[in-house]
């Protein structure tokens, strides 16, 4: 149980386009969503917090504007890169936050999606 | 939540445990002691956490201080596979995961 998917898991684009990322919680219902970047050989850095049908809260420096988080549902989340630039290549993650089968609240991660800026 | 402090990089030769120390001085009493693993270009895997009392699960160990300001991840049969980058985390119940540089282990033939 407890599974993370994204999509997609890389992705090439142009500068000046927009790109969108999904991540899924499978088989339970993340009351809280976050969103890392990873740069190579850093570690992860925290983007923003988002709960279900509310606005996402996001860490000092990372730009709204630029990176728009939706949280529909309980299952789903999506990260939207607006105007992209190469600066903007990174390893994207998602993890969701919920109670899956076990009696604490935990945080489970996707696989990642390589964003590439050309 | 509390800073941990962990080394840069390990070695660990393949069948033995590599033990996996963290640092977490300033913990505070509600704060759990998560360790999660990055293979490379992978999500972040959870493998334990705990609170004061030693724990275990199919993955690894986990031995925590009485005076709760360090802990020791073991894995006690280390193998290729477990070649990762091993992050030791202070959270409280519902807190956010704030990742450290973590620690590079190698694991060797």
């Amino acid at each position: 149980g407890a599974v993370v998917s994204q999509h997609p898991s890389r992705v090439i684009c142009k500068s000046g386009t927009s790109v969108k990322i999904e991540c899924r919680s499978l088989d339970f219902q993340a009351t809280t969503m976050f969103w890392y970047r990873q740069f190579p050989k850093q570690s992860l850095m925290l983007m923003a917090t988002s709960n279900e049908g509310s606005k996402a809260t996001y860490e000092q420096g990372v730009e709204k504007d630029k990176f728009l988080i939706n949280h529909a549902s309980l299952t789903l989340s999506t990260l939207t890169v607006t105007s992209a630039h190469p600066e903007d290549s990174s390893f994207y993650i998602c993890s969701a936050g919920g109670v899956a089968g076990a009696s604490s609240y935990e945080q489970y991660f996707g696989p990642g999606t390589r964003l590439t800026v050309t | 939540d509390a800073k941990t402090t962990q080394p840069t990089s390990m070695d660990c030769a393949e069948g033995r445990a590599a033990n996996l120390p963290c640092n977490h001085s300033t913990i505070s009493g509600n704060e759990y002691v998560y360790w999660y693993r990055q293979i490379h270009s992978q999500g972040p895997q959870y493998i334990i956490h705990g609170l004061k009392n030693n724990e275990t699960n199919e993955m690894a160990s986990l031995i925590i201080t009485e005076d709760r300001k360090s802990s020791t991840l073991i894995l006690p049969h280390a193998t290729l596979r477990d070649t990762a980058v091993y992050y030791c985390i202070a959270r409280g119940s519902y807190g956010k995961l704030t990742f450290g540089q973590g620690t590079i282990l190698t694991v060797h033939p």
